[in-house]
């Protein structure tokens, strides 16, 4: 299984603020992915980081509050923008195929006030 | 698209008891089940993974799983509660398109 580390592993941000999160894996993969995890719920896939092209979104995710770069096949960072509080939760990359079993980092735990 | 219930947002048990953690999935079966865990302040971790190849799967630490087509359930089990097992735990299923997690059930254990 692949090693994965985040930046920040947590952060206090005020509203209206940007911040960008990082992701690194140890090898090369193929797909990278990130999820929110809200307080006290499960994990939701907000989209799909890809090498080389634009990241593919999940219904309820855009791209102007989610930004996400993936400049080679290490490493990637979602952006959350313009935040609110409604944005504090766990941000989780993951790795792995689409449908089949994900090795996950630790997780960005993100406050918004 | 699959979903998955997870009976029960929080599980208490004693030290040494058994643990059973509950997971239904939708009608149609998926391909592959997990069970993963995630501690405090971590990520999460897999525990399991069912592929069809048997019907009970063993993970780590002691965790093992049932797949039950016939209730479509695939409910976690360790014989003996461990201090250490306290996290909370999330049912997952794929089908053609992603991973579908539980809304997750935190265990909790008593000495």
């Amino acid at each position: 299984s692949a090693v994965i580390s985040q930046k920040p592993s947590r952060d206090i941000c005020q509203r209206g603020t940007s911040l960008t999160i990082q992701c690194q894996v140890d090898s090369q993969v193929t797909m990278m992915f990130w999820y929110r995890q809200q307080p006290g719920q499960s994990l939701t896939l907000i989209a799909t980081a890809n090498q080389g092209s634009e990241a593919t979104y999940e219904s309820g995710f855009v791209i102007d509050k989610f930004p996400i770069s993936r400049p080679n096949l290490t490493f990637s960072t979602l952006t959350v923008s313009n935040m609110s509080p409604e944005d504090s939760s766990i941000y989780l990359c993951s790795v792995g195929p689409r449908t089949d079993t994900q090795y996950f980092g630790p997780g960005t735990r993100l406050t918004v006030l | 698209a699959q979903s998955v219930t997870q009976l029960g947002s929080h599980v208490s048990v004693s030290e040494g008891a058994l643990v059973l953690l509950r997971c239904n999935y939708s009608s149609s079966v998926p391909p592959y089940l997990f069970w993963y865990v995630q501690y405090p302040n971590q990520g999460l971790q897999l525990l399991l993974k069912y592929t069809s190849a048997a019907t009970l799967v063993k993970g780590i630490n002691g965790f093992e799983a049932e797949f039950k087509k016939s209730e479509t359930s695939f409910h976690l089990t360790k014989p003996s509660a461990h201090m250490s097992d306290a996290a909370e735990y999330f049912c997952a299923v794929s089908d053609r398109n992603m991973l579908t997690f539980g809304g997750g059930t935190r265990l909790m254990v008593k000495p």
